[in-house]
C-alpha cells in the first residue's frame, strides 16, 4: 500500500478481554516496529521485527503482550486479559532497512480504551 | 544509561519567528530521528541523521556527534507548524529511545 495501515483505528474493550491490533507495513519494508503512547506520556518502544523475526522482545510490558509477523508483511499485536493501564495509542512503523538505516514511516495508530 | 533530553518542553512564538528545538543524548548513537506529531494525528518522520546537516523546505536539522547534540530549526514559522516535535535515537540497537517532545505553538 501507499502507507502504513493500522486497524482498528479505535477499539473500546472491557477489562479482561483480548484484543488484536493489526499493522500492514509499506510493501517491501523489511523492518516493522510497534510503539505505544499512553495519555500524557512519551512514546515507548515495544517490539521490532526484521522480516518475520523479532530479535528483541524485551520492550513488551508483560507476558500478556505478544506479537507476530507473517510473510514478512502484516503484523499483529495481541493483548490478552486487557487491563486499564493498557489504554494507549499503539503505533506501528516500518522502514526499508534495519534500525538506524532508514526513514521510519508511521501508521495513524490504533487507540485502545480499556474500560 | 541511554537517555534523550529535549528542550524546551513548550515553545510559543509569533508567526515568522526562527525556531530552534534542541536534543541531547547520553552516549554514542547510530542514528537520530526528528518526528512531528500533530494534535490527534499520526507521526511523520522529518529527518534521519547520523552526521552533518539536512534541509527540507523550511526545516533544517543538524547534529554534532562530538557534543552529542542535535537541533531542529524552523525558518519563517507558520501556524501550521504547530505540533509536537520528538527527537528519537537509535543507541546502536533496534530500540528507539524517545525524547519527551517539544510542544510548539505558532501564533498568527
Amino acid at each position: 500500500g501507499a502507507g502504513v495501515s493500522q486497524s482498528p483505528s479505535n477499539k473500546v474493550t472491557e477489562k479482561g478481554k483480548d484484543v488484536e491490533l493489526r499493522c500492514d507495513p509499506i510493501s517491501g519494508h523489511t523492518a516493522l516496529y510497534w510503539y505505544r503512547q499512553s495519555l500524557g506520556q512519551g512514546l515507548e518502544f515495544l517490539i521490532y521485527f526484521q522480516g518475520n523475526s523479532a530479535p528483541d522482545k524485551s520492550g513488551l510490558p508483560s507476558d500478556r503482550f505478544s506479537a507476530e509477523r507473517t510473510g514478512g508483511s502484516v503484523s499483529t499485536l495481541t493483548i490478552q486479559r486487557t487491563q486499564q493501564e493498557d489504554s494507549a495509542v499503539y503505533l506501528c512503523a516500518s522502514s526499508l532497512g534495519g534500525p538506524g538505516t532508514g526513514e521510519l514511516f508511521f501508521g495513524e495508530g490504533s487507540r485502545l480504551t480499556v474500560l | 544509561k541511554n537517555e534523550v533530553e529535549q528542550s524546551p518542553q513548550n515553545l510559543t512564538a509569533q508567526e515568522g519567528e526562527f525556531i530552534t528545538i534542541n536534543c541531547s543524548y547520553s552516549v554514542g548513537i547510530s542514528a537520530l530521528h526528528w518526528l512531528q506529531q500533530h494534535p490527534g494525528g499520526g507521526i511523520v518522520s522529518l529527518f534521519m541523521l547520523s552526521s552533518g546537516k539536512k534541509k527540507h523546505g523550511r526545516l533544517i536539522a543538524t547534529i554534532n556527534i562530538q557534543e552529542k547534540h542535535s537541533s531542529l530549526h524552523i525558518t519563517a514559522s507558520h501556524p501550521r507548524d504547530s505540533a509536537v516535535y520528538i527527537c528519537a535515537v537509535n543507541f546502536g540497537n533496534e530500540k528507539l529511545t524517545f525524547g519527551t517532545g517539544t510542544r510548539l505553538t505558532i501564533i498568527p
